[in-house]
């Protein structure tokens, strides 16, 4: 099974950094993603880890510790067009097949 | 290139009735994968298409289900519709390996009266 944890809401300042946290269980860890979800929009893809470390990808990092189930996403420069729901994804092997389970989400507001 | 089609945009039913949304997916990816998501709830994992198989599927009751065409288009279908249907209902589409990340349509907006 999957139990997938991030903070619910997050306020940050316009030009600042901003980490959210997302912490999770799962018996076949086979990657986890970060999606970006603005109000009523389709979720796009952010970043994919598989392997221990950092992935920096332009003003957005991603990190992950399979020992420690948990993965961060840093938010760097943050701009007013940063507001949005971030969304943490674990994919598992299970039974034979991949499924991938999604966190609640962490809706982040940045202020000027 | 085009990106995930999703249709309707929105729909209203009363329960009971039966619905069937439809998705098309990126040229040349083979794996459909259906979330709902509710505001109390995220994105909840409904099932996955590969090849017109279904590789997966999530905790949703039978009265969930979905089909896969050979040109990679699926479908999804809920019968005996219950207000706690109404939802956002999300496609997503990848080329099916490892490590690909998947895109998402714009969604179905289903309520339920």
């Amino acid at each position: 099974g999957q139990n997938i944890d991030q903070p619910t809401e997050m306020t940050a300042t316009e030009g600042a950094i901003v980490q959210i946290n997302c912490t999770y269980q799962t018996s076949g860890f086979n990657g986890l993603f970060w999606y970006q979800q603005h109000a009523g929009e389709a979720p796009t893809f952010l970043s994919y880890n598989v392997l221990d470390g950092l992935e920096e990808k332009g003003r957005f990092s991603s990190f992950l510790s399979r020992s420690k189930g948990y993965s961060y996403l840093l938010l760097k420069e943050l701009q007013m067009k940063d507001s949005a729901s971030y969304l943490c994804a674990v994919r598992e092997d299970s039974g034979g097949y991949q499924k991938v389970t999604f966190g609640i989400g962490t809706k982040l507001q940045v202020i000027p | 290139k085009a990106g995930v089609t999703q249709t309707p945009r929105y729909l209203i039913k009363t329960r009971g009735q039966q619905v069937t949304l439809s998705c098309s997916p990126i040229s040349g990816h083979r794996s459909v994968s259906w979330y709902q998501q509710t505001p109390g709830q995220g994105l909840q994992f409904l099932f996955e298409y590969f090849s017109e198989t279904q590789r997966n599927k999530g905790n949703f009751p039978g009265r969930f289900s979905g089909r896969q065409f050979s040109n990679s288009r699926s479908e999804m279908n809920v019968s005996t519709l219950e207000l706690g249907d109404s939802a956002l209902y999300l496609c997503a589409s990848s080329l099916g390996g490892p490590n690909t990340e998947a895109f998402f349509g714009q969604g179905t907006r289903l309520t339920v009266v």
